[in-house]
Parts: C-alpha cells; sequence; structure tokens
C-alpha cells in the first residue's frame, strides 16, 4: 500500500530552527510536495522537490532523497505565526496526491 | 482576483437530508479535486475532474456525487447525510501540463459540515 509518514506533533522555540522530516512509501513518484495549514484554514503550498537536493526559498528549504525515501522541511529564525501543521504529500504514478496526516508544530515564546 | 470559493462555509443539517456543497474557481483550472479532512487526519480523495463533463471517484467512498458541466464549478451531493460524513470538506483546483506549476493545488477555504 501507499504510505506517508511524519511525526504527530513537535515543539520549538522562537527564533530557533526546526526539521520536520517525512517518509513515504508510494506506487511511483512525480514529485514531494509541502503544504501549511493553519488551524481551521486551508493548506497553502510551501514546495516542491522532484530531484535529489535542497531547495531553498527564504526562511524554508525542502529536501529530498529518492533513493531513502524521505524528505524534510527545514524552517528558520522560527516566528509565533509559524504554528500550523506541515503537511507532506507524494505524487503518484497516477499523478494524483497521497497526503500524510500532517505534523502539528507548536512555537514557544 | 483568481481564487477559488466553497459555500456554505459552515452546515449544520439532520440526517437524511440531500446537501450540494459548492465549489467555484476563477483560477481558469482545468483539474478540480474534493478531499474530507477530519481533524488531524490526513486529506482523502473523494472526488476528481479533469475537465468539463469528466468526473473520477477518489480513495474514499462517501456515498456522494460530482458534476462537471462548467470548466470553474464543480459541487458536491451527499443524496442522504448521515453522522459519518460529519467532517472538513475542501475543494482544490490545479492547472494542466507538467511541472511545479501545474501540480500545486489551491484549495478553498473549506466547508465544515456537521450532520445531526
Amino acid at each position: 500500500g501507499q504510505n506517508i509518514d511524519q511525526p504527530t506533533e513537535m515543539t520549538a522555540t522562537e527564533g530557533a530552527i526546526v526539521q520536520i522530516n517525512c517518509t513515504y512509501q508510494t506506487s511511483g513518484f512525480n514529485g514531494l510536495f509541502w503544504y501549511q495549514q493553519h488551524a481551521g484554514e486551508a493548506p497553502t503550498f510551501l514546495s516542491y522537490n522532484v530531484l535529489d537536493g535542497l531547495e531553498e526559498k527564504g526562511r524554508f528549504s525542502s529536501f529530498l532523497s529518492r533513493s531513502k525515501g524521505y524528505s524534510y522541511l527545514l524552517l528558520k529564525e522560527l516566528q509565533m505565526k509559524d504554528s500550523a501543521s506541515y503537511l507532506c504529500a507524494v505524487m503518484d504514478s497516477n499523478y494524483q496526491l497521497i497526503w500524510g496526516a500532517g505534523t502539528k508544530l507548536i512555537i514557544k515564546p | 482576483e483568481a481564487d477559488i470559493y466553497q459555500t456554505p462555509r459552515y452546515l449544520v443539517i439532520g440526517t437524511g437530508k440531500k446537501i450540494t456543497l459548492e465549489c467555484s474557481q476563477t483560477m481558469g483550472h482545468d483539474k478540480m479535486y474534493w478531499y474530507q479532512q477530519d481533524p488531524g487526519m490526513e486529506l482523502h480523495l473523494i472526488h476528481y475532474s479533469y475537465g468539463v463533463n469528466s468526473t473520477e471517484k477518489g480513495d474514499l467512498s462517501s456515498e456522494s456525487t460530482v458534476s462537471r458541466i462548467r470548466t470553474e464549478h464543480f459541487p458536491l451531493t451527499l443524496e442522504s447525510a448521515r453522522p459519518s460524513h460529519t467532517s472538513q470538506y475542501l475543494c482544490a483546483s490545479s492547472a494542466s501540463g507538467q511541472g511545479a506549476g501545474s501540480y500545486e493545488q489551491y484549495f478553498g477555504p473549506g466547508t465544515r459540515l456537521t450532520v445531526t
């Protein structure tokens, strides 16, 4: 079956750095997405990786290793507004998104 | 302004009622999707469409139907609501073609449905 695993919850301190991991097993691979979802709101796009390596976009970076079925989202200089759930999703061979349950990130002052 | 809209935002309804959740987008996207999401859980694809008169079922059987008569409109209908349908329903759209710019899905604000 298809499976996306990510930690349920993480806590970090304002101004610090946090890494949210995602491992996947899917039928085919056409890219990995990270979305941010604030409580009660819709998911918003953060990043897309289809080749191995690190993609940096401001305070957020995303890494992919296809051979290991592994990705991480790195958030630097954490701000209180970064408190949200971070969803990992993989596009399978049918170009459908398979979603993880999300990692709830709690930022403390 | 290009956007994706869902109505109603909140709905409380009794068991056995027929309901339609509306979704419209002004993004000019061909592809549209309906997801169901319970709190703290993953999104489950209910239905999707790749264009007018094209609809497919996703991996979650929710006893619902969809139609795609116009590119911008993708309503979801529950013929007979049950308490197990209580959830958040998210509509999304994406462009056609290849690559990140086409694969990225844009989400509406969601409809929170409660069936009593």
